[in-house]
């Protein structure tokens, strides 16, 4: 079963415009959540993390919101820049060290 | 930030042969170390995680004997598919941490990309 889901395999946007990638998880161990990028022929990088302590964690352009009773986190990047255009994974994991990880989100971001 | 590298990036290889993926921490001693694949459109899969010196911990429904891995260093973690089949293929990223605590950085590899004929 997939308990990390990021329902949109892709999002367009215009540059300047503000992207929000949305991801969803079902298990309720779940405290910890990450946001990777990848691009193409690279490995995932970090980007940003958030404990389920908190409901908002902001990092320059980046920001991400955790709403616990829905199971629901979201990036959100403004301004976009095409620069940001890449494959955008949400992870979570529990007590141990393990990583979930969703599908990803393919972001364009159009000049 | 710190750099992990795999080796090779992409090998194809003849059913029933066996392929060891390197994986490198470059500038900082990895105190454990993850293997995930990753199939076309799916999300990585963590395969196992092993720490310098000690036996690997595999996930459920990951065989062991098939996916060999050693961390023989606090650098270097390799990882062997033996007698490899075609539904081997597919993309196998590595991952490194310096510290112990969940919450320390994962930094990930560019991935290799293996084919079985």
């Amino acid at each position: 079963d997939q308990q990390v889901k990021q329902n949109s395999p892709s999002l367009s946007v215009q540059e300047g415009r503000i992207s929000i990638l949305n991801c969803d998880y079902t298990n309720s161990m779940f405290d910890y959540f990450l946001w990777y990028k990848k691009y193409p022929a690279e490995g995932p990088t970090f980007l940003i993390s958030i404990s389920s302590i908190k409901d908002k964690n902001e990092d320059g352009r980046f920001t991400v919101f955790l709403n616990k009773s829905a199971k629901h986190l979201s990036l959100h990047i403004v301004p976009s820049q095409p620069g940001d255009s890449a494959v955008y994974f949400c992870a979570a994991s529990d007590r141990g060290s393990r990583l979930t990880f969703g599908e990803g989100t393919q972001l364009t971001v159009n000049p | 930030g710190a750099v992990v590298s795999q080796h090779p990036s992409w090998v194809i290889c003849k059913s029933g042969t066996s392929v060891k993926i390197e994986c490198r921490s470059l500038d900082f001693q990895a105190t454990t170390m993850f293997w995930y694949r990753q199939f076309p459109k799916q999300s990585l899969m963590l395969m196992a995680t092993s720490n310098e010196g000690s036996k690997a911990t595999y996930e459920q429904g990951v065989e062991k004997d098939k996916f060999l891995i050693n961390h023989a260093s606090l650098t270097l973690s390799t990882l062997t598919v033996t007698s490899a089949h075609p539904e081997d293929s597919s993309f196998y990223i590595c991952s490194a941490r310096e510290g112990r605590q969940r919450t320390d950085t994962q930094y990930f590899g560019p991935g290799t990309r293996l084919t079985v004929l």
